[in-house]
C-alpha cells in the first residue's frame, strides 16, 4: 500500500495563470499517474510519470499544457499552464504500489479557474 | 483506443435491496479492477480479477469476470447506507502498456434508509 498527499487541496485561479500541484508518496514507487476528474464524472488519465524519463502523455494532453516533473521515486508535480475555465476540475495523482498492480490515489486537488 | 463502458450511470435503491453494476470493454483485458469513490473522496481499490470466469466475494460484494475477459460485474447484496458512492471498473488492456488503467464512467449508488 501507499499513502499519498497532494498540495494544494484546492485553489481558485485566474485564467491565463499556471498552477503546480505536488504529489508526495510515503514509499518509493516506479510509476506515478496523473488523472483529471470532472465533478460527477470518470477519471481521465493525463500522463504516466516514471522517474528518470519523460512523462508519457495520453491523447488530448500535451506537455506544453501539462508539464510534469518526476525528480525522484517519491515525488511528482503536475503544472496546469495558461489556465482557462475548461481546466476547472479535480486533479488526482496515483501510484501503482499494490500487490496486484492496483493504484492508490491521493486526495485530489480541486481547481477552479475564473 | 480502448473503451470501457459501464451501466447503469445511476442507481437508487432502498436499503436492503440488491444492486448490480456492469462493465464492458471494447478489448480483451489482462485484468479488471474495481474502485469505490465516496462522495467528496478519492477512488479506493476494492479488488482485482485476472482469470477468465473468475468470481470473488468480499462480504456482501460479489465480483465476476467474464469468460472472454471483456466484461465484469459487481453485485451488492442487501445494500446498506455505507455502500453509497460511485463504483468504477477499470481495465488493463492485455495488449497495451503495463499498469495503465482505463476507467468506466462509474455507477453512482444512492441508498434510501
Amino acid at each position: 500500500s501507499a499513502v499519498i498527499s497532494q498540495k494544494p487541496s484546492r485553489d481558485i485561479c485566474q485564467r491565463g495563470t499556471s498552477l503546480t500541484i505536488q504529489c508526495q508518496v510515503d514509499s518509493q514507487v516506479t510509476m506515478m499517474f496523473w488523472y483529471r476528474q470532472q465533478p460527477g464524472q470518470s477519471l481521465t488519465l493525463i500522463a504516466t510519470a516514471n522517474q528518470g524519463s519523460e512523462a508519457t502523455y495520453e491523447s488530448g494532453f500535451v506537455i506544453d499544457k501539462f508539464p510534469i516533473s518526476r525528480p525522484n521515486l517519491t515525488f511528482s508535480t503536475l503544472t496546469v499552464s495558461n489556465m482557462s475555465p475548461e481546466d476547472s476540475s479535480i486533479y488526482l495523482c496515483s501510484v501503482d504500489a499494490g500487490e496486484f498492480g492496483e493504484q492508490y490515489f491521493g486526495p485530489g486537488t480541486r481547481l477552479t479557474v475564473t | 483506443g480502448q473503451q470501457v463502458m459501464q451501466i447503469p450511470q445511476y442507481q437508487h435503491v432502498q436499503e436492503g435491496e440488491d444492486f448490480t453494476t456492469y462493465c464492458n470493454s471494447s478489448t480483451t483485458l489482462s485484468n479488471i479492477q474495481w474502485y469505490k469513490q465516496r462522495p467528496g473522496g478519492h477512488p479506493v481499490f476494492l479488488i482485482q480479477l485476472v482469470k477468465s470466469g473468475e468470481v470473488k466475494k468480499q462480504k456482501r460484494l460479489t465480483f465476476q469476470f467474464g469468460e472472454a475477459k471483456k466484461n465484469s460485474s459487481l453485485h451488492i447484496t442487501a445494500t446498506q447506507t455505507t455502500d453509497v458512492g460511485t463504483y468504477f471498473c477499470a481495465g488493463e488492456d492485455s495488449g497495451g502498456s503495463n499498469y495503465k488503467l482505463t476507467f468506466g464512467k462509474g455507477t453512482l449508488l444512492t441508498v434510501n434508509p
